[in-house]
This record gives structure tokens, sequence and C-alpha cells, in this order.
């Protein structure tokens, strides 16, 4: 199984700083010129919402302040400005191989 | 608008098989290119994709619990019916439903969850 190692596990930041959270696989997750990597925002009491598709897509309705990018094993969530609102665990996926895998999470809170 | 909606009996014994009932709209599992997984969520733990069918009928599961699921489609009244077999603690959790995206594989869509007991 491919292994994804978020990191860090938690994170403190100030209103209108940038957060960054990395996801690491064990192995690539890339394929045919596409990284099979996905992020998603989850809040307490509710479902995971999808925030980035292919490691760099943002899904629609999704703010600007969120960013992904990478390739192969290393991939990055930014946010940017941080606003109030972010406050949440930050899961991200991999859909290269079975079986689909996910992070550990990244909590996310204002400092 | 898309929406997903899972069902199921809330508690159950261990050895017990888990019916879980997902009703979506928005979207039609007669379509090419839809499909709908199912994701669970222990308390205050990460997620586990448990595994996924598509329109035409293609099911992909986790290796890790193969042998205890079944996946099922009702395309014309719009639901996906999962069932765990022989259920013990470990199974309690939060379960998902999502429609699956059906190139890169992402839930781009997700219920609010049903949450599943397993206790004696």
């Amino acid at each position: 199984d491919i292994v994804l190692t978020q990191s860090p596990a938690s994170l403190a930041v100030s209103l209108g700083q940038r957060a960054t959270i990395s996801c690491r696989a064990s192995e690539s997750v890339d394929s045919y010129g596409n990284s099979f990597m996905h992020w998603y925002q989850q809040k307490p009491g509710q479902p995971p919402k999808l925030l980035i598709y292919r490691a760099s897509n943002l899904e629609s309705g999704i703010p600007a302040r969120f960013s992904g990018s990478g390739s192969r094993t290393d991939f990055t969530l930014t946010i940017n400005p941080v606003e109030a609102d972010d406050v949440a665990t930050y899961y991200c996926q991999q859909s290269n191989e079975d079986p689909f895998t996910f992070g550990s999470g990244t909590k996310l809170e204002i400092k | 608008q898309v929406t997903l909606k899972e069902s199921g009996p809330g508690i159950l014994q261990p050895s017990q098989t888990l019916s879980l009932t997902c009703s979506f709209s928005g979207f039609s599992l007669s379509t090419s290119n839809m499909g709908v997984g199912w994701i669970r969520q222990p308390s205050g733990k990460g997620l586990e994709w448990l595994l996924h069918i598509l329109w035409n009928d293609s099911k992909y599961y986790n290796p890790a619990l193969k042998s205890r699921l079944t996946i099922s489609k009702d395309t014309y009244n719009n639901q996906v019916f999962l069932k765990i077999a022989n259920v013990d603690t470990a199974d309690t959790a939060t379960y998902y439903c999502a429609r699956i995206a059906w190139d890169f594989w992402y839930f781009d869509v997700w219920g609010a969850g049903t949450t599943v007991t397993v206790s004696s």
C-alpha cells in the first residue's frame, strides 16, 4: 500500500498568514503525466470536502486562497491568506494504486 | 445539485452483517463515467477507503476488507448498497458514501455520513 505521510500533524497560523501542509508518498503517485493526489478539508462534525484534485486543480467553488502543488512523491497544500473559516483538518488522498489511501491529517488552528 | 445520504442500523452486534444504503440525487449511475464509493472514519481518526462501484457495474475493493464487503446498485432508484459481513468493534465508525470521479478517482461530493456502532 502507498503510505501518505502528512506534516505537520498540527499547525497554528495567524489570520492573514500562509499555511503550508506537506504530503509525502511512499512511492510515486504519478501516471501518464498526471499526479493522482487530491486534498480534502474536514470541519468538525462534517464530511470531508474536496479542495484540490490532480495535485493542483482547484475544485469549483473553492476560494483561490487554496492551492496545491507537487509531483511524484512530494505534494503541498497552501492556504494564503488563512481565514478563520479555514480551521479544519486537511487530508491528502492518492488514487494511483489500489487501495486508495489517505494521509493521517493535519489540523489547522488559528494562532 | 448533487446530494448523497447514507442510512443504516445505527447499532449492531459483533458477527452480524452491516447493511448500509446510499441514496443520491443529481446524477445517475446509468450515465457513463459515474460512480459511488464508501469511506469510513472511526471517531477521532483518519479516513479509510472501502470500495466503489461504477456505472458499468465494475467494482473495486480495498484488499484488506474485500472478503467481507459486498456492493450493489439500484440504478432505477438511485441507490447503492454496502454490506459488511461478520462485523466486530473495529468496524465502529462513521460511514460516508461519495460520488467518485471515474477518471482520476477522487471523491467530489460526500454524504453527511451515518454512524455505526458495533457493540455487544
